[in-house]
């Protein structure tokens, strides 16, 4: 059965570090991962989707890569922002039971201190 | 309205109740996806849509959940003799294909189901 690690489920850091939010899988057959950003209370936007085939995706100060064999994902967020306060979800697309199927983490809940 | 929207925004009902929740898929996307997130985890799949079809239902919780896109756009969930376990926020994302062809899922903002 796959299982989405997110670690650590909780960080807290000042403006402006750059930080690394980990995504782990138990079952490297995964077609797609994304990562998505969740504001209190608000649904999921999504922040960049790495295809198996690819290694990494950037977008602005935000990068993520994937290692498919070690069964991990890490997001970057360079020079972090207090408006970066969000928890941070990744999601793995799985082939499983004759479909596809996204299998969440539990999130990462990140506040950028001011 | 370019997002997916989901209506109503909050549903406060009594146990033995019956509700529906409804979503609005992006304009043109064929997959649409019901998740469950209760509080401090991450959404756990329901049910996916493939155009009108539910092309996989394994992810809901007993009979009393049903969900139905008779024209392949918008989608309602339906939950039948409603207990306080059901409670917790139902998310709809959709994708301009279905999950396994590189699409992304958009989500729309969630219904937050209270049961009394």
């Amino acid at each position: 059965k796959q299982e989405v690690t997110q670690i650590p489920a909780a960080l807290s850091v000042p403006e402006g570090e750059n930080l690394v939010l980990n995504c782990s899988f138990t079952d490297s057959a995964i077609y797609n991962l994304q990562w998505f950003r969740q504001d209190p209370g608000k649904g999921l936007t999504s922040l960049l989707l790495i295809q198996s085939s690819q290694r990494e995706q950037t977008s602005g100060r935000l990068n993520a890569s994937l290692d498919k064999s070690s069964g991990r994902s890490t997001l970057y967020i360079a020079a972090s922002q207090p408006g970066d306060s969000a928890t941070y979800l990744c999601a793995v697309d799985l082939y499983t039971s004759g479909t596809y199927k996204y299998i969440f983490g539990t999130g990462t809940r990140l506040k950028v201190l001011a | 309205g370019a997002g997916v929207s989901q209506t109503p925004s909050n549903k406060v009902t009594e146990k033995g109740k019956y509700v529906e929740l409804r979503c609005d898929p992006i304009s043109g996307h064929t997959a649409l996806y019901w998740y469950r997130q209760s509080l401090g985890q991450g959404p756990e799949f329901l049910i996916y849509f493939q155009g009108t079809g539910a092309a996989d239902d394994s992810g809901l919780p007993n009979d009393r959940f049903f969900a139905v896109r008779p024209e392949g756009s918008v989608s309602t969930l339906k939950i039948q003799r409603t207990e306080r376990g059901d409670s917790a926020v139902y998310l709809c994302a959709s994708s301009l294909g279905g999950t396994g062809s590189y699409n992304e899922q958009f989500f729309g903002p969630g219904t937050r189901l209270t049961v009394l």
